[in-house]
């Protein structure tokens, strides 16, 4: 069965320095991976997405992540944080491009200090 | 504006009392999906559609109903609610490979 474990329920960084926010998988194949953002309050917005092809994926709001398939992770990055940026992450695996059933992590919370 | 609409926003109540969430996508989606947020879980799937008169179950059906009789209106149907259902709901819809897009959300307290 399928699942994704994000191993930091809650991380802090300081504005202007980097950040990598952990997701790892479990399934046989190769999955479909989502990276979300939510904001106090509102529903979740799509950050990027990996399907095939170039392992490196750059999304919205300098966002990136990095597919490796040695290690079962699709690891969220950004190289500054910004204050605006303090919101909960979520990672989701789905077993096929077109499936209609999409799982998600517990998710990660992310605080930005001044 | 593309988005996904659901109501009511919040919604409070009795244990027993059907009730229905309505959900409408304006992108011509062919997949829907209702998701349910607690605390420390993550998000759930309860159920989604692939189309039209198709419908599966997720993660933790138990409880709910859905209908998908149009392409962009996919209700959550709480037949007999019980407060292990209070949570906050998630309506999304999506095209062939792409992402979800998540509506804004409906709060749900069962008393």
């Amino acid at each position: 069965a399928q699942s994704v474990t994000q191993p930091d329920i809650h991380i802090t960084v300081s504005e202007g320095a980097s950040l990598e926010l952990r997701c790892n998988y479990s399934y046989g194949a190769t999955p479909y991976l989502f990276w979300y953002v939510q904001s106090p309050g509102q529903g979740l917005q799509l950050l990027l997405k990996y399907f095939s092809g170039d392992t490196l994926v750059q999304g919205i709001k300098g966002f990136e992540a990095e597919f490796k398939r040695s290690q079962s992770s699709f690891n969220l990055r950004k190289p500054s944080v910004h204050w605006s940026d303090a919101a909960e992450y979520f990672c989701a695996v789905g077993a096929t491009k077109n499936t209609g059933k999409l799982i998600f992590g517990q998710g990660t919370t992310l605080q930005v200090k001044p | 504006e593309a988005q996904v609409t659901q109501n009511p926003r919040y919604l409070i109540t009795v244990t027993g009392k059907k009730l229905t969430v309505t959900c409408s996508q304006n992108m011509n989606h062919e997949y829907m999906s209702w998701y349910r947020q607690d605390p420390g879980l993550g998000l759930r799937q309860i159920y989604y559609s692939m189309n039209v008169e198709v419908t599966d179950k997720g993660d933790v059906p138990e409880g709910y109903k859905v209908s998908r009789k149009e392409k962009r209106n996919f209700p959550l149907i709480l037949e007999s609610p019980s407060p292990n259902q209070t949570s906050l709901y998630f309506c999304a819809s999506r095209i062939q490979g792409g992402g979800y897009t998540f509506g804004s959300g409906t709060r749900l307290t069962v008393v």
